[in-house]
């Protein structure tokens, strides 16, 4: 059965701050693995897809890597912003239309 | 595009009341929607797949007679919770497919805050 870590569940930095948020996973049998955003009360965003094949993919000041031996994907935020404040989830999906399996998030706040 | 709806936003209801929950997909076709629920500071835990015109495929644990799932058209899925009690409070959020796009990106709705008194 897959499993999804994030850890820290919470985290707070100044604004301007490179981050990096970690996502941990048990199976490395993925097919693809996602992040999302999440604004208190709302629904999901996408932010990024990464297919099993891929190492990284980038948008914007969001850039996320994927080591599937190692069961491990990062998305780095560059100069963070106040405005980036949310929680953000990873989540990975076994096969091309399976279903997908979320972490818990990690709440990120960024003081102005 | 691809922009996926849900009513309401949030209901309050008494227990022992049934709750219907929409999900539409307002500018793709959604042959594949899912519902989930997320407690607070929680994951999004999937509950069901809802597949246009046949039934909804439910998770271990999932009372498919409690949360009644009926997927009659391509951009809409509905979510009823049926003689809901307080332990039923939750966030639920449905996604969809866009089976024009190669089916892969679910997008997601915005959720239904739902308290049972």
């Amino acid at each position: 059965k897959q499993e999804v870590t994030q850890i820290p569940a919470a985290l707070s930095v100044p604004e301007g701050e490179n981050l990096v948020l970690n996502c941990s996973f048990t199976d490395s049998a993925i097919y693809n693995l996602q992040w999302f955003r999440q604004d208190p009360g709302k629904g999901l965003t996408s932010l990024l897809l990464i297919q099993s094949s891929q190492r990284e993919q980038t948008s914007g000041r969001l850039n996320a890597s994927l080591d599937k031996s190692s069961g491990r994907s990062t998305l780095y935020i560059a100069a963070s912003q106040p405005g980036d404040s949310a929680t953000y989830l990873c989540a990975v999906a076994s096969g091309a239309n399976s279903k997908l399996t979320f972490g818990k998030g990690i709440t990120l706040s960024v003081r102005p | 595009g691809a922009v996926v709806s849900q009513h309401p936003s949030r209901v309050i209801c008494k227990s022992g009341t049934s709750v219907k929950i929409e999900c539409r997909s307002l500018d793709f076709q959604a042959t594949t929607m899912f519902w989930y629920r997320q407690f607070p500071k929680q994951s999004l835990m999937l509950m069901a797949t809802s597949n246009e015109g046949s039934k909804a495929t439910y998770e271990q644990g999932v009372e498919k007679d409690k949360f009644l799932i009926n997927h009659a058209s391509l951009t809409l899925s509905t979510l009823t919770v049926t003689s809901a009690h307080p332990e039923d409070s939750s966030f639920y959020i449905c996604s969809a497919r866009d089976a024009g796009r190669g089916g892969e990106t679910q997008y997601f709705g915005p959720g239904t805050r739902l308290l049972v008194l």
